[in-house]
């Protein structure tokens, strides 16, 4: 079964640090990735995603993920963050098992961002 | 705001009861999507509907059930309660049920079970 790893539970930053989240998955084939983001008391919004092409992926707010297929990895990266960016960052997967999209997630990263 | 819709957001009950949660998804969506989210298992997919049918199950305990009806509005209903059920439980809907259509989740109902 595919599955989806966040290496870091809980990041704390000062803002204008940079941010660089892992995620790695198990699946050997085509993958597709998303990163999500939910913002307290809010719902999941989707920040990038991968399909195919470029594996440098930009998306909102300054977010961009490297696909690195040798490594099985996908991670997040924002070269400055902000006190608004404090929120919880999940890495997916899209279910490979027939063409439903239905999500994999990972257990999802807390940022913390200082003033 | 995502588009979904989800009722109720919070809901109080007892062990060894049912309950039912809605979700609508946006207007023009067929497919619908419920995800579990508790402390110790993370985002966990449920079930898949589309255009009224099942599509695909995930980690859906048989004590619960899920339909899709027909003006799309689906409910998620969990039986035979149990302390464990305890978690915020999401509805996301997408135009197609092929993973190239993004989802947009909706806010949740925290689900408390005493």
């Amino acid at each position: 079964a595919q599955s989806v790893s966040q290496h870091n539970h809980h990041v704390i930053l000062s803002e204008a640090a940079s941010l660089e989240l892992g995620c790695n998955y198990s699946y050997g084939g085509t993958v597709n990735l998303f990163w999500y983001v939910q913002y307290p008391g809010q719902h999941l919004q989707l920040l990038l995603k991968y399909f195919s092409g470029d594996p440098l992926v930009k998306g909102i707010k300054g977010f961009e993920a490297e696909f690195i297929k040798s490594k099985f990895s996908f991670n997040l990266r924002k070269p400055s963050v902000q006190w608004s960016d404090t929120a919880e960052y999940f890495c997916a997967v899209a279910n490979y098992g027939g063409s439903q999209g239905n999500l994999i997630f990972g257990k999802g990263t807390k940022l913390s961002v200082k003033p | 705001d995502s588009g979904v819709t989800q009722t109720p957001k919070h809901l109080i009950t007892a062990t060894g009861q049912r309950v039912t949660l809605r979700c609508s998804p946006r207007s023009g969506d067929l497919s619908v999507y419920w995800y579990q989210q508790s402390l110790d298992q993370g985002l966990q997919f449920l079930i898949q509907y589309y255009n009224g049918e099942e599509r695909a199950k995930g980690n859906i305990l048989e004590r619960f059930s899920a339909q899709q009806f027909p003006d799309l509005h689906s409910e998620l209903n969990l039986s035979s309660l149990e302390l464990g059920d305890s978690a915020l439980y999401f509805c996301a809907s997408s135009l197609r049920d092929s993973k190239v259509y993004e989802q947009f989740f909706g806010p949740g109902t925290r689900l408390t079970v005493l």
